[in-house]
């Protein structure tokens, strides 16, 4: 089992759409997960971070987090052209180092 | 969000000569910098963490003779691929983060092409 798995999608929506990433991991004491976004060429640029169990909004972002399901989400309101990138989940099982989930293409269509 | 720079942003040589690419993190004190290697359409892979002033800490698979890492300051680490090969093409980014906090910020990349 990986240890950070995500669909690798495409996921396509169209704009205006709410875009649901999702993400499971496997150590269960994992404590900081973080989602990334990555366009074609460029290195990851950080979205969001979340700690906590629960919701976490930021602007049309919104993480969201279960720690008993080992399970983290991203969720994209409002979705634009702009939004097309690779999203990558990334977990932190001891909060030094990081793994990274093969990432979710996601692709908005105008 | 932190700023971390790389240099040179793409660099092409020949095989067998060795290429230094250098990681600084701009605006904080990076007390763990970790260098990562990405090839087209495929995810990160980190290669090797390194903490200013110890040795780096090297995946499995990754040979530490080859990829040399050196993390001097809290602010500068740099990778050396040496006796490169064509094999060795791919997008070399590096990341900083702070035990302040566990984000880590990532520098633009160095695309090294081996020809």
């Amino acid at each position: 089992q990986k240890e950070v798995e995500q669909n690798s999608g495409p996921l396509s929506v169209p704009e205006g759409a709410i875009a649901s990433l999702n993400c499971t991991y496997s150590d269960r004491g994992s404590q900081s997960f973080f989602w990334y976004r990555q366009y074609s060429g460029k290195s990851p640029e950080l979205i969001m971070f979340i700690y906590s169990n629960g919701d976490k909004e930021d602007g049309r972002f919104t993480a969201q987090l279960n720690k008993a399901s080992q399970y983290v989400s991203l969720l994209i309101r409002d979705s634009q052209p702009s939004d097309s990138a690779t999203y990558l989940c990334a977990v932190n099982p001891n909060n030094n180092d990081m793994r990274f989930g093969a990432g979710t293409r996601l692709t908005v269509k105008p | 969000g932190a700023v971390v720079s790389q240099h040179p942003s793409w660099v092409i040589c020949k095989s067998g000569t060795s290429v230094k690419i250098e990681c600084r993190s701009l605006d904080f004190q990076a007390t763990t910098m970790f260098w990562y290697r990405q090839f087209p359409k495929q995810s990160l892979m980190l290669m090797a963490t390194s903490n200013e002033g110890s040795k780096a800490t090297y995946e499995q698979g990754v040979e530490k003779d080859k990829f040399l890492i050196n993390h001097a300051s809290l602010t500068l680490s740099t990778l050396t691929v040496t006796s490169a090969h064509p094999e060795d093409s791919s997008f070399y980014i590096c990341s900083a983060g702070s035990l302040v906090s566990y984000e880590q910020y990532f520098g633009p990349g160095t695309r090294l092409t081996v020809t």
